[in-house]
């Protein structure tokens, strides 16, 4: 989930697990969502992305999953690796790019 | 390869005095965003253009001036004005039309000596 403050929510996982991010974004008049994951040091890579009338959409070994209802967003990450670990944080955005709003991020911790 | 590259990687202010922030694509991107993140918390906008000769602020503005002369670069400068400057400064840049993500440099990390 999301946070406010310095200390960012955690998530740790055995390699080889899933894992499952969740973001609750604020916006009900949002219509596309991005996933980002960031590495320590380095700007924010982009994972994948959804729009508001899809429900679910999968990459590789990623899927995102979209609750319009409740405004929910969760990243699923299949067979964890070390190199997964990082911070991941939602996007929001609607029509118009320039107001895109980012979550502060849940960090992903991935014991080998 | 195409891509985002942002310099330097760190910097160190002096009081009173201004720096900036290079950013330049090679990706054809017509719009470009600047953005300050803070421990534990999420992206801040302060400054985005969608067209060369034209930047419109965000957020969080105040203390930072921005030129976009060419398509391919946005500089950012931190004034003295900015009395908080500490923070990573990320650059971005998108196609421009809706519904697109925004790709990332590796920032510029920014402390006050």
């Amino acid at each position: 989930g999301e946070s406010v403050g310095l200390h960012l929510p955690t998530l740790s996982v055995q390699e080889g697990d899933n894992s499952i991010i969740n973001c609750a974004y604020s916006n009900s008049a949002s219509d596309y969502f991005i996933w980002y994951k960031q590495e320590s040091g380095k700007g924010p890579q982009f994972i994948i992305d959804i729009r508001s009338n899809m429900d679910k959409r999968q990459g590789q070994r990623v899927t995102v999953l979209l609750n319009k209802t409740v405004k929910h967003l969760s990243l699923q990450i299949a067979a964890t690796q070390p190199g997964d670990s990082a911070v991941y944080f939602c996007a929001e955005t609607t029509y118009n790019n320039n107001d895109m709003r980012f979550g502060a991020g849940t960090r992903l911790t991935v014991k080998p | 390869d195409g891509g985002i590259t942002q310099s330097p990687k760190y910097l160190f202010r002096k009081e009173g005095q201004n720096v900036t922030l290079s950013c330049e694509q090679n990706l054809n991107h017509d719009a470009m965003y600047w953005y300050r993140q803070d421990p534990g918390q999420g992206l801040r906008l302060i400054y985005y253009s969608q067209i060369v000769n034209d930047f419109q602020k965000g957020d969080i503005a105040e203390g930072y001036s921005v030129s976009r002369e060419k398509k391919e670069s946005f500089p950012l400068t931190v004034t003295s004005a900015q009395k908080n400057p500490t923070a990573f400064y990320l650059c971005a840049s998108s196609i421009g039309r809706n519904n697109q993500p925004q790709h990332f440099g590796d920032g510029t990390r920014l402390s006050i000596l």
